[in-house]
């Protein structure tokens, strides 16, 4: 089955440092990776994907993610946090081809610290 | 970008009464939406998979009677929480995406509580 892991409950780091929010998956077949944002009361807002191509992957407000099929990773980066960012994270990823359900992460919670 | 609006963003009812909430596509033709519940600090949980004209696929363990989904058009999705109950207060999400494609619009949220 299908399901995501972020095995931290929240990241702490300073503001100019980098950020890295982990998610390993399990997936039967090719993964199709999602990274979404969370603000406090809001939806979710989509940050980038992985489907194919080049393993990193560049997406919304300069988050990128790697996509490591050995380590079966699927890391968000930021090489340089701003207070902005401190929000709920969550990794995500889909059921199966030809259905877009999608198994999210936990979420974690980034404080980044002025 | 595709935009996805829900409605109403807070409600508060009594236990006993049904609550609609809305799921719109406002710029894209939704053939599939789903319906996530969120606790407060948690992941969201799909509860259920509604295609436009069909019957909605309910995830294990979630009642359809209890949440009804209605998908009469290719814009437009409805939830409602019949009977709600206190147990049934949470933060309701909804998401579109178009066949074939990868990547689902999220709304912006539907705060419920039951009192």
């Amino acid at each position: 089955a299908q399901s995501v892991a972020q095995p931290e409950d929240q990241v702490n780091v300073a503001e100019g440092n980098p950020l890295t929010v982990k998610c390993t998956y399990s997936v039967s077949g090719n993964p199709y990776l999602f990274w979404y944002v969370q603000y406090p009361n809001r939806g979710l807002q989509f940050l980038l994907k992985y489907i194919t191509g080049d393993n990193l992957v560049k997406g919304s407000y300069g988050f990128e993610a790697e996509f490591n099929k050995s380590q079966t990773s699927f890391h968000l980066k930021k090489p340089s946090a701003l207070v902005s960012d401190s929000a709920l994270y969550f990794c995500a990823v889909r059921f199966s081809y030809g259905n877009n359900r999608l198994a999210f992460g936990k979420g974690n919670q980034v404080v980044v610290i002025p | 970008g595709a935009v996805v609006s829900q409605h109403p963003s807070r409600v508060i009812c009594k236990s006993g009464t049904s609550v609609k909430i809305e799921c719109r596509s406002l710029d894209f033709q939704a053939t599939t939406m789903f319906w996530y519940r969120q606790f407060p600090k948690q992941s969201l949980m799909l509860m259920a998979t509604s295609n436009e004209g069909s019957k909605a696929t309910y995830e294990q363990g979630v009642e359809k009677d209890k949440f009804l989904i209605n998908h009469a058009s290719l814009t437009l999705s409805t939830l409602t929480v019949t009977s709600a109950h206190p147990e049934d207060s949470s933060f309701y999400i909804c998401s579109a995406g178009t066949s074939g494609d990868n990547e689902q619009f999220f709304g912006p949220g539907t705060r419920l509580t039951v009192l």
